[in-house]
């Protein structure tokens, strides 16, 4: 089993529509996670942290599942300029932390 | 305002030819990572210097070396580059190796011909 999973995609949505992508992580020790953005061809970007409590930037929402050791990423209201690859990040360790990134969830937003 | 800058962005060299890759940050950050990225895959850590200590990944090949002259500065060598090494080549840094925020730059293109 990978050390963390994610539906490759692609997602292909109308804009304006909701969507959201699940991480699934093996590792129940892991203890931050991160989702970040990739444009094609371009860097990472850091999209948002994720806390147990679920966080909200306007119209994204993350959420952690510890339980069933998944985070997710809601996307309201998409818009033709969330078309990109979202990629979840697990941090686990001790002393020196690792991150592990999944392969990405490809989403493109249809006009 | 560019924070972590890579250098070339994009690179082509021949099978076997050996090939630096150029990163630098003005964050004065102690962490600084090289990741490999295929297309279509996640992006697989190489190594990291914290400082001037060096950490190598257990499956990263004897082929990739790196240097950290300074905290500003690390370079990535391919010593003799395969077909296979073609990626996307990401510089990160971050303050420390706990659970940070990493930043990265551009990344560098190379194409192994």
């Amino acid at each position: 089993r990978k050390e963390v999973e994610q539906d490759p995609g692609p997602f292909n949505v109308p804009e304006g529509a909701t969507v959201a992508f699940n991480c699934t992580y093996s590792n129940s020790a892991s203890q931050s996670f991160f989702w970040y953005r990739q444009d094609c061809r371009k860097e990472p970007k850091l999209l948002m942290s994720v806390y147990s409590s679920g966080n909200e930037d306007g119209r994204f929402t993350a959420q952690l599942n510890r339980a069933s050791q998944y985070i997710s990423l809601l996307i309201r209201d998409s818009k033709l300029s969330d078309s990109a690859t979202y990629l979840c990040v697990v941090i686990w360790g001790s002393g020196t932390y690792k991150y592990i990134f999944g392969t990405g969830t490809r989403l493109k937003v249809l006009a | 305002d560019a924070m972590v800058i890579q250098n070339p962005r994009y690179q082509v060299t021949q099978f076997g030819k050996p090939v630096t890759l150029s990163c630098s940050q003005t964050l004065n950050h102690n962490v600084m990572y090289w990741y490999q990225q295929k297309s279509s895959q996640a992006p697989k850590l190489l190594f990291h210097y914290y400082d001037k200590d060096f950490n190598n990944e257990a499956d990263t090949p004897d082929n990739f070396q790196s240097r950290r002259p300074n905290t500003s500065f690390c370079f990535l060598d391919i010593r003799s580059p395969g077909l296979g090494d073609t990626a996307m080549y990401l510089c990160a840094t971050s303050r420390e190796t706990t659970q940070e925020t990493q930043y990265f730059g551009p990344g560098t293109r190379l194409l192994v011909l």
